[in-house]
């Protein structure tokens, strides 16, 4: 495997259900990301985690959580979600934070969330 | 805050023609930088070229060169020579020295179709 992969690539659940989505990098990087993408919105960035350290957390509601174990791993857990939440979930990772040449954002392929 | 603004929802252009995708930018920060990414039906955002506030020459990868006015804020895309597999969204993003930790700001991206 190479890059940045995401499981599952699409996901159905219900409001009650409880489910985790979950991102792999192998470039070496020290930060991951969580966006969320819907539709005829702009991507919104919703948790940015530095050497397995959450160091952002954009006003995300408390139905999402998300962890990472190590530098290589990131999962978000979701419980009792709305349908609004029904989205693109991208996954994205960096060699650090600090932005710039060097430190682009390279993305998995996404789950595709539907709640119902 | 910074704000990207991608004025095109859509654009065509016929295969082995150019085309330029618009790109504004409003930020308060004198450092920072700008990319574009690819999005193609599939989901991944793919990263394209990076220009910094700072470089004196227009980025350039391959096909894909920046043309960056930073007197007019603006950071348009140029394709040359298009191809089919060109079609997709195509989304600005900044990132600035004053931005929260690893935040990229994106715009709503623009649909390109390259038709035969």
């Amino acid at each position: 495997e190479t890059g940045v992969t995401q499981t599952p690539r699409h996901l159905v659940m219900g409001m009650t259900n409880k489910k985790s989505l979950k991102c792999e990098q192998h470039l070496g990087h020290n930060a991951m990301y969580w966006y969320k993408q819907s539709a005829k919105k702009p991507l919104e960035l919703m948790f940015v985690y530095s050497l397995e350290e959450r160091v952002e957390n954009n006003s995300v509601p408390s139905r999402f959580s998300p962890e990472c174990p190590n530098s290589s791993h990131l999962f978000l857990h979701l419980h009792t979600l709305q349908p609004e939440d029904s989205a693109l979930y991208l996954c994205a990772s960096s060699h650090g934070t600090s932005g710039g040449s060097g430190n682009e954002q390279f993305f998995g392929p996404g789950t595709r969330l539907t709640v119902l | 805050a910074q704000k990207i603004t991608q004025t095109q929802p859509g654009m065509f252009v016929q295969e082995k023609e150019a085309v330029t995708l618009d790109c504004t930018y409003d930020t308060s920060d004198q450092s920072y930088g700008l990319f574009w990414y690819k999005q193609p039906s599939s989901g991944e955002m793919i990263f394209l070229i990076y220009q910094g506030s700072y470089d004196e020459q227009n980025a350039t990868e391959g096909r894909y060169s920046l043309n960056f006015q930073k007197a007019r804020k603006s950071a348009n895309l140029v394709i040359s020579a298009s191809q089919l597999g060109d079609s997709a969204m195509y989304f600005c993003a900044s990132f600035g020295r004053g931005s929260t930790l690893g935040r990229l700001y994106f715009g709503r991206g623009t649909q390109l179709t390259v038709w035969p």
